[in-house]
């Protein structure tokens, strides 16, 4: 159980194009989602947090009109990135909140490529 | 703000020998969880062991155990009988609650290389 999935996998885009990437928890509703960033042999920094049927909550520095942060249902948050330019490029990882359980469980992450 | 330190960005160790990663971190609540995670090559954040705040008892999963020192803030990950598959980095997080509930914070990565 308590397993999260994230789609595209990778993904290339031109520069000045948005992408939308999707998280999904499959087995479980999550009513928090988390959205980080990550560049190669670098920690996670965290982007935003995604609740239910309200406003994400941006970290310090991040821009909310750049990354737009969609968590319409229990079990699906989407991040878009508008656009995107080369500096846009890093791997980026969800993780959803399970009820109960005090953890949170990664999706696999999406690789954007902006060229 | 939590912040969490891992002083060590690389570590190496022999197949079947021990490596111990260290991890300290601040956080002014009394009640949290801990966790190592481990990240292969294929980027997929793994959890390796968790420990609530509030046992005294450390955490041990298999070939993996913490050194859990609560007033120190120390939380440390001792690996036993090093495998080739153990190469990985590892990161240390504690999930905060408060107004942030179920928040990680993550320390800056130990890159462990296992040596046939």
């Amino acid at each position: 159980g308590a397993v999260v999935s994230q789609h595209p996998s990778r993904v290339i885009c031109k520069s000045g194009t948005s992408v939308k990437i999707e998280c999904r928890s499959l087995d479980f509703q999550a009513t928090t989602m988390f959205w980080y960033r990550q560049f190669p042999k670098k920690s996670l920094m965290l982007m935003a947090t995604s609740n239910e049927g309200s406003k994400a909550t941006y970290e310090q520095g991040v821009e909310k009109d750049k990354f737009l942060i969609n968590h319409a249902s229990l079990t699906l948050s989407t991040l878009t990135v508008t656009s995107a330019h080369p500096e846009d490029s890093s791997f980026y990882i969800c993780s959803a909140l399970a009820p109960g359980y005090n953890e949170q469980f990664f999706g696999p992450g999406t690789r954007l490529t902006v060229l | 703000a939590q912040t969490v330190t891992q002083s060590q960005p690389e570590m190496s160790v022999q197949e079947a020998e021990t490596v111990t990663l260290s991890c300290t971190y601040d956080t002014s609540e009394s009640d949290y969880y801990l966790f190592w995670y481990k990240q292969p090559p294929s980027r997929q954040m793994i959890l390796v062991i968790r420990q609530e705040a509030y046992k005294q008892q450390n955490a041990t999963e298999n070939r993996f155990s913490v050194n859990f020192q609560k007033a120190a803030k120390s939380f440390s990950l001792k690996i036993s009988d090093s495998q080739l598959g153990d190469a990985a980095m590892y990161f240390c997080a504690p999930l905060t609650g408060g107004t942030s509930y179920g928040k990680l914070t993550f320390g800056q990565g130990t890159i462990l290389t296992v040596h046939p």
